[in-house]
């Protein structure tokens, strides 16, 4: 069975800094999805990136990027110059190519960014 | 486009009635998937629909269920609620069953008494 671990229950960021949330998975399947979701207080998930799993090339997007490394299942995103909207929980998410709308979210990384 | 609509944001009920939840897709999306959150269990898949059709199911009782209408409407069946059936029921619409991505809704908030 595929799940994500995500290690880091709470992280500390200083504005304007750069932080790295982590994400391990497990899986035995070679096509799938990872991708990281911010949910603030106003509860609404959001997609902050996607990687396909066939894709050697690290995604990003604006100031949110990823490593992925497949080998190692490790999927870390890395947010720079972070602003205080970024405070929010972090949920790191594996989907399978073919099992549509399931995705296994890891238990999440609550962030908070001081000013 | 709108987004992701689910109502009601808040319910309050008591043990043993039953609820339904409603979900409206982005327009054109066709993929409509159930998500139960919890403080200690987290995001938990409930079931996904496809062009009116459960294509998936995660693993709850047969107290839930759902069903999706033509217009790719959707709506979440919880009968003789439990305490433990309090969570955030999150809906999230996608335009396919591969690689677009999910968009989510800001969830119903049920509190069972």
């Amino acid at each position: 069975a595929q799940t994500v671990t995500q290690s880091q229950p709470e992280m500390s960021v200083q504005e304007a800094e750069t932080v790295t949330l982590s994400c391990t998975y497990d899986t035995s399947e070679s096509d799938y999805y990872l991708f990281w979701y911010k949910q603030p207080p106003s509860r609404q998930m959001i997609l902050v990136i996607r990687q396909e799993a066939y894709k050697q090339q690290n995604a990003t997007e604006n100031r949110f990027s990823v490593n992925f490394q497949k080998a190692a299942k490790s999927f870390s995103l890395k947010i720079s110059d972070s602003q205080l909207g970024d405070a929010a929980m972090y949920f790191c998410a594996y989907r399978l190519y073919n099992q549509g709308g399931k995705l296994i979210f890891g238990q999440g990384t609550e962030l908070s960014v001081k000013p | 486009k709108a987004g992701v609509t689910q109502t009601p944001r808040y319910l309050i009920k008591t043990r043993g009635q039953q609820v339904t939840l409603s979900c409206s897709p982005i327009s054109g999306h066709r993929s409509v998937s159930w998500y139960q959150q919890t403080p200690g269990q987290g995001l938990q898949f409930l079931f996904e629909y496809f062009s009116e059709t459960q294509r998936n199911k995660g693993n709850f009782p047969g107290r839930f269920s759902g069903r999706q209408f033509s217009n790719s409407r959707s709506e979440m069946n919880v009968s003789t609620l439990e305490l433990g059936d309090s969570a955030l029921y999150l809906c999230a619409s996608s335009s396919d069953r591969y690689g677009s991505p999910l968009h989510f809704g800001n969830g119903t908030r049920l509190t069972v008494t």
